[in-house]
């Protein structure tokens, strides 16, 4: 149980345009959702939180008018990276949380590699 | 969210020795967790430590929580070629630093 999963698992993508990743939660409902990003030999940095329903939080310093996060159902949480760039060439990770009191447990999703040219 | 630092930062050892990687906090943390990644994979989780003091095993791995909860400690015994990877800490949800074992065959 417990199965989180990404698509795409990898995308190359031209400069300038937007790529849209989707995280889903297989077999629980998630109320929160996390997006991280983890550039190469670097810990995981935390992009921003989602709750079903409400805008995301983002922590300080990202752009969240470049990277819009939609949390839609319990189930799914969107990443946009908009006007895509070399530097956001990375390592993109969504967690998932169950609902409150069940676990504070994150379940990881495969990732999404994204490559800017 | 504060990071938590960890060290070392790499750690290079022969199969059979052992391994321990620190994670250290300037405030008291709730809780901790900790997850392993292994080389191109994503953050998988071992175990969360929620008491002072608090120690807990799994078959060859030792978690410890810091008696001020400020501190918490991952102990490997006897290495294996499996155990290769980065080691990470979280608390509330931000990572730590991390370190990466390598283990030499």
């Amino acid at each position: 149980g417990a199965v989180v999963s990404q698509h795409p698992s990898w995308v190359i993508c031209k400069s300038g345009t937007s790529v849209k990743i989707e995280c889903r939660s297989l077999d629980f409902q998630a109320t929160t959702m996390f997006w991280y990003r983890q550039f190469p030999k670097q810990s995981l940095m935390l992009m921003a939180t989602s709750n079903e329903g409400s805008k995301a939080t983002y922590e300080q310093g990202v752009e969240k008018d470049k990277f819009l996060i939609n949390h839609a159902s319990l189930t799914l949480s969107t990443l946009t990276v908009t006007s895509a760039h070399p530097e956001d060439s990375s390592f993109y990770i969504c967690s998932a949380r169950g609902p409150s009191g069940w676990t504070d447990t994150q379940y990881f999703g495969p990732g999404t590699r994204l490559t800017v040219l | 969210g504060q990071q938590v630092m960890q060290i070392p930062q790499y750690q290079h050892v022969q199969e059979g020795e052992d391994f321990t990687t620190y994670c250290n906090s300037s405030t008291t943390l709730s809780n901790i967790q900790w997850y392993k990644q292994r080389p191109g994979g994503h953050p998988v989780f071992l175990i969360q430590l929620v008491k002072s003091g608090e120690v807990k095993k799994q078959k060859r791995l030792t978690f410890q929580f810091g008696e001020a909860k400020k501190n918490s400690s991952l102990h490997i015994t006897a290495t294996q070629t499996t155990d290769v990877g980065t080691y990470f800490c979280i608390n509330q949800f931000y990572f730590g630093t991390g370190t990466s074992l390598t283990v030499i065959p």
